[in-house]
């Protein structure tokens, strides 16, 4: 079985500062994705990035980048230049990478709470 | 809509009655999934449909849950006789298919507080 943890249950940030989120996990899996969703208030998940676990090179979206240590088991996630509307709680998630109908679902952390200060 | 439709938006049951959940996927996604968001047990896997392939129903908590898919698209979560731990956000999201399980899109969730 697969573990997500998040270790900040909250975290704050200025308006224009950049904050690193952390995430760790358990697997034996050896191919599998990563990710980081986000819930405002309005609850509704929304993809932020994505790693695939085969690929070296960090994911980056804009603003947002991770840094993917596999062999530590570490996937965190940096907001560069933060802005109010990046207020919401961050999921870090797993995932099997599989090809049949078996495995397809998301493990999740507890979440992280992220308030952007102006 | 071309987003996961769920409803209802909020749902307050008394302890003991039935509840039925409704998902409406995307128009063509084959692949969809339940997950439960309780302040006890974080965010947890249900069920996962796949087309009309037998779902995987390992994620869930008792037998008093149930879920069905009529047609390969609306989905309904039941929860019978409530408890006041089933209290939490329901969430349903789809995708393409399993081979696209890695871009799952999430409708806004039911919010189901028993009284």
């Amino acid at each position: 079985a697969q573990t997500v943890t998040q270790s900040q249950p909250e975290m704050s940030v200025q308006e224009a500062e950049t904050v690193t989120l952390s995430c760790t996990y358990d697997t034996s899996e050896n191919n599998y994705y990563l990710f980081w969703y986000k819930q405002p208030p309005s609850r509704q998940m929304i993809l932020v990035i994505r790693q695939e676990a085969y690929k070296q090179q960090n994911a980056t979206e804009n603003r947002f980048s991770v840094n993917f240590q596999k062999a530590a088991k570490s996937f965190s996630l940096k907001i560069s230049d933060s802005q109010l509307g990046d207020t919401a709680m961050y999921f870090c998630a797993f995932m099997k990478h599989g090809y049949n109908n078996a495995g397809n679902m998301l493990t999740f952390g507890g979440g992280t709470r992220l308030m952007v200060k102006p | 809509g071309a987003g996961v439709s769920q409803s209802p938006s909020n749902k307050v049951t008394e302890k003991g009655k039935d509840v039925e959940l409704r998902c409406d996927p995307i128009s063509g996604h084959t692949a969809l999934y339940w997950y439960r968001q309780s302040l006890g047990q974080g965010l947890e896997f249900l069920i996962y449909f796949q087309g009309n392939s037998a779902p995987d129903k390992s994620g869930l908590p008792s037998d008093r849950f149930s879920a069905e898919r009529t047609g390969g698209s609306v989905s309904t979560l039941t929860i019978q006789r409530t408890q006041q731990e089933d209290s939490a956000v329901y969430l349903c999201a789809s995708s393409l298919d399993s081979r696209w399980a890695y871009e799952q899109y999430f409708g806004p969730g039911t919010r189901l507080t028993v009284t």
